[in-house]
């Protein structure tokens, strides 16, 4: 079966521009997070979504917004763009309320580049 | 905020060698995960310990869990080339919800 999908898998902004990831978990299932990867903070939780429900949020700036839709896709949107935001943004699904049961799968990410 | 902290952060082996990554935790866990990362592509998960387990093992991964001592190893054996990666461990505190947390990785190279 597919795995996690996530698109593009490269991104060039600028400062101050928004952007629009976008997430396509695996057939069947419904949880969906979302990672910011960095060298120097390593992976960062951003979010967590069941159902469409927004069941957990990280401890980052209203900038970062994310949603999942009635067919289990998410995308996460970064508003006001800064240099600080270049990193690997990584979604993962799970097979039902959460990857502490079921453990999660990892798309390739998306590579984000602030300039 | 981190939950997890890998030791050593890099280690370097031989193959045919053993690996051995430790990982300590802060809060009571429902679980502890493990995850490998490949020259920054997306993390796979390897093996999942329950807390109420000691040791599972995976075909050449072995992990443990010591709740008392908040820490985990995970041992891989007769290293391969391939097993060259970084390794994660993630936790799911049992009072923070479901989100996974994971600590910062340890780079394991083998050379052949």
């Amino acid at each position: 079966k597919a795995g996690v999908t996530q698109t593009p898998r490269y991104l060039i902004k600028t400062r101050g521009q928004q952007v629009t990831l976008s997430c396509s978990p695996i057939s069947g299932h419904r949880s969906v997070s979302w990672y910011q990867q960095t060298p120097g903070q390593g992976l960062q939780f951003l979010f967590e979504y069941f159902s469409e429900t927004q069941r957990n949020k990280g401890n980052f700036p209203g900038r970062f917004s994310g949603r999942q839709f009635s067919n289990s896709r998410s995308e996460m949107n970064v508003s006001t763009l800064e240099l600080g935001d270049s990193a690997l943004y990584l979604c993962a699904s799970s097979l039902d309320e959460g990857a502490y049961i079921y453990g999660y799968t990892f798309g390739s990410g998306t590579r984000l580049t602030v300039v | 905020s981190q939950q997890g902290e890998e030791d050593p952060q890099a280690l370097s082996i031989q193959e045919g060698e053993n690996a051995t990554m430790n990982c300590s935790y802060k809060t009571s866990i429902n679980n502890l995960q493990w995850y490998r990362q490949n020259s920054g592509r997306g993390l796979v998960h390897l093996i999942l310990i329950r807390s109420n387990e000691r040791e599972k093992h995976s075909g050449r991964l072995r992990v443990t869990l010591d709740t008392s001592k908040k820490s985990s190893s995970l041992l891989i054996t007769a290293s391969r080339a391939a097993d060259t990666a970084s390794y994660f461990c993630a936790t799911v505190a049992n009072q923070a919800g479901t989100a996974l947390i994971f600590g910062k990785g340890t780079t394991l190279s083998v050379s052949s």
